[in-house]
């Protein structure tokens, strides 16, 4: 069955710490697997994405993301957080990059001053 | 980047009325509209896929008399919530992509729906 965990509900991080979201899925073929951030009143956007090649990916405002075929993970991951960061994040995974996605229950991250 | 966007923002109604929320790609043509349903602190549950002039194709459990979904053009698709009861209450998100060659999906900002 194809489907997305992210082991932790909630996370608080204090401004200027490193973060690391978890995100692991289960897929029959290699997925596409994408983080997608979420603020209050605003829509989905996409942080960054994979499917192929170097297995540390690059992304907006900041994030990146490692992707573990071993572990069947796809960890994303900010040096230093902002308070512009706090937000509802979600791993997802889809057949290709335009089709549909299942998407993981979502880490709320809270950013304390 | 490409921008979809969605009607109502957000909407009240009464237990028993019918509800219409649109999708509409603002500057590229969708040949793809996804429809997904979120409750509060939940996550995103894809409700169907429509293709511009055929029907939509909905996922296991969603009931397709209840959940209509129009899409009629190439920039728009539609969801009416008919007869709709408390707990059809949710967050509504649609998404859109063009083709092959833009690789990517976009979504729309969402519409809250409350039913009284």
């Amino acid at each position: 069955a194809q489907s997305v965990t992210q082991p932790d509900i909630h996370i608080t991080v204090s401004e200027g710490a490193s973060l690391e979201l978890r995100c692991n899925y289960s897929y029959g073929a290699t997925p596409y697997l994408f983080w997608y951030v979420q603020s209050p009143g605003q829509g989905l956007q996409l942080l960054l994405k994979y499917f192929s090649g170097d297995t540390l990916v690059q992304g907006i405002k900041g994030f990146e993301a490692e992707f573990k075929r071993s572990q069947s993970s796809f960890n994303l991951r900010k040096p230093s957080v902002h308070w512009s960061d706090a937000a509802e994040y979600f791993c997802a995974v889809g057949k290709t990059s335009y089709d549909k996605v299942i998407f993981g229950p979502g880490t709320s991250l809270s950013v304390i001053p | 980047g490409a921008v979809v966007s969605q009607h109502p923002s957000w909407v009240i109604c009464k237990s028993g009325t019918s509800v219409k929320i649109e999708c509409r790609s603002l500057d590229f043509q969708a040949t793809t509209m996804f429809w997904y349903r979120q409750f509060p602190k939940q996550s995103l549950m894809l409700m169907a896929t429509s293709n511009e002039g055929s029907k939509a194709t909905y996922e296991q459990g969603v009931e397709k008399d209840k959940f209509l979904i129009n899409h009629a053009s190439l920039t728009l698709s539609t969801l009416t919530v008919t007869s709709a009861h408390p707990e059809d209450s949710s967050f509504y998100i649609c998404s859109a992509t063009a083709d092959l060659s833009t690789d990517t999906q976009y979504f729309g900002p969402g519409t809250r729906l409350t039913v009284l």
